[in-house]
């Protein structure tokens, strides 16, 4: 059983306030993700992680930013937020070995007025 | 440009009968396929996967077959049950790319009717 958490589950927030998405994981693993869906739309890789004080923007870009000061921990940060960034926003991590899947979170609703 | 194609946005399938879900790749250098399943309001949890040296991998229900030459792959559920209704997404990786990194199809919402 994967335990990877996310919080909060769900988030309506104003424009123009700063948010912070958090993403905790049990399980030891070095590589951690963030993916943002919308609707009907592929997951999109937004930022990664190999390990701590280690990190990666994805293929779409963000506005968003991210940390990884601890192994367990990889939280997410919208300085600004905007309409624009009202999604779904799953973090997921992969343990050591090639052929391991990736495990997601729960996933955080984000809407942004 | 979409490296991995489900070109069927919604399957419907009665019970107990095959449901078979479609993935096509463009990406040569992709050698690891996994299907996810989602619920709404959740996140994927991982199905099944096939390596690139195999064409078939089975796991109760599920079976996978990959055809490289083609660059298709598909998922078979057989037999069907209401509970497995859910939006499946395909996803591929390079293992040798290091970062591991996933893309994904857009999914493809079966329907399971009892």
């Amino acid at each position: 059983e994967a335990d990877i958490y996310q919080t909060p589950r769900y988030l309506v927030i104003g424009t123009g306030k700063k948010i912070t998405l958090e993403c905790s994981q049990t399980m030891g693993h070095d590589k951690m993700y963030w993916y943002q869906q919308d609707p009907g739309m592929e997951l999109h890789l937004i930022h990664y992680s190999y390990g701590v004080n280690s990190t990666e923007k994805g293929d779409l870009s963000s506005e968003s930013t991210v940390s990884r000061i601890r192994t367990e921990h990889f939280p997410l940060t919208l300085e600004s937020a905007r309409p624009s960034h009202t999604s779904q926003y799953l973090c997921a991590s992969k343990g050591q070995g090639a052929y391991n899947e990736q495990f997601f979170g729960p996933g955080t609703r984000l809407t942004v007025l | 440009d979409q490296q991995v194609k489900q070109n069927s946005p919604s399957l419907s399938v009665q019970e107990g009968r095959i449901s078979i879900l479609n993935c096509d790749y463009t990406n040569s250098m992709f050698d690891y396929f996994l299907w996810y399943k989602k619920y709404p309001a959740e996140g994927p949890t991982f199905l099944i996967s096939i390596s690139s040296i195999k064409d078939k991998n089975e796991d109760g229900r599920f079976t996978v077959f990959l055809n490289k030459s083609a660059k298709h792959l598909s998922l078979h559920i057989v037999p069907s049950q209401p509970g497995d209704s859910a939006v499946y997404f395909c996803a591929a990786t390079t293992t040798g790319a290091g970062s591991y990194q996933l893309t994904f199809g857009k999914g493809t919402k079966l329907s399971v009717i009892p």
